[in-house]
């Protein structure tokens, strides 16, 4: 079965960075782009960006242009997002999702369980 | 960007009942629009894509309609399970935003 598995919460610092692993199973990793979206507690969900998991291709929001990379390593099937320059407004659930696409139907289908990021001094 | 405007932000309602919340884009997204339910402590489950199709295992009572800019999710007899706070996203274009939340509680 399809699984998509994150890493632990993380508590940084302001101004540190933070990597969140997403470590797929149940399907061939190449396959479906990975995107991220966060949560800010309370708050609705506001989507980060995507990595193409086959050529390593990426697509970040605006909002984190400069800060956000997200990386894979296809040989254990996992995908990063690494956020830098934490501000205390990027505490949030951080999710990787995966993107289902068949013909002209665009949508995530299994999502990981969440990784909560704490910035706090 | 695409904005994606909800409303109502907040529904109370009873088993039984039949509740529709709107999603208003933009601009046209032909029928790019997908619903997803959360629940608290929860990552989101995808009820609803392109707009009108039921996701495989979801209840028959959880329909969508609509084309272009508006769009509709509709509980047709509220179980205790459909208390939670539904989404809508649309997938026409990057960055691929969300409506704020409808959050459907008890009365």
């Amino acid at each position: 079965q399809v699984q998509l598995v994150q890493s632990g919460a993380e508590v940084e610092k302001p101004g540190a960075s933070v990597k969140v692993s997403c470590k797929t199973s149940g399907y061939t990793f190449t396959d479906y782009f990975i995107h991220w979206v966060r949560q800010a507690p309370g708050q609705g969900l506001e989507w980060m960006g995507w990595l193409n998991p086959n050529s390593g291709g990426t697509d970040y929001s605006q909002k984190f242009q400069g800060r956000v990379t997200m990386t894979r390593d296809p040989s254990i099937t996992t995908a990063y997002m690494e956020l830098s320059r934490l501000r205390s407004d990027d505490t949030a659930v951080y999710y990787c999702a995966r993107l289902h696409h068949d013909h002209a139907d665009f949508y995530f289908d299994y999502w990981g369980q969440g990784t909560m990021v704490t910035v706090s001094s | 960007d695409i904005q994606m405007t909800q409303s109502p932000s907040s529904l109370s309602a009873s088993v039984g009942d039949r509740v529709t919340i709107t999603c208003r884009a933009s601009q046209s997204i032909n029928d790019y629009l997908n619903w997803y339910q959360q629940k608290p402590g929860k990552a989101p489950k995808l009820l609803m894509y392109a707009a009108s199709s039921l996701q495989s295992g979801v209840p028959s009572r959880f329909s969508g309609s609509g084309f272009g800019t508006d769009f509709t999710l509709t509980i047709s007899s509220l179980q205790p399970e459909d208390f939670a706070t539904y989404y809508c996203q649309q997938s026409y274009s990057t960055p691929y935003s969300f409506g704020q939340g409808t959050k459907l509680e008890f009365k």
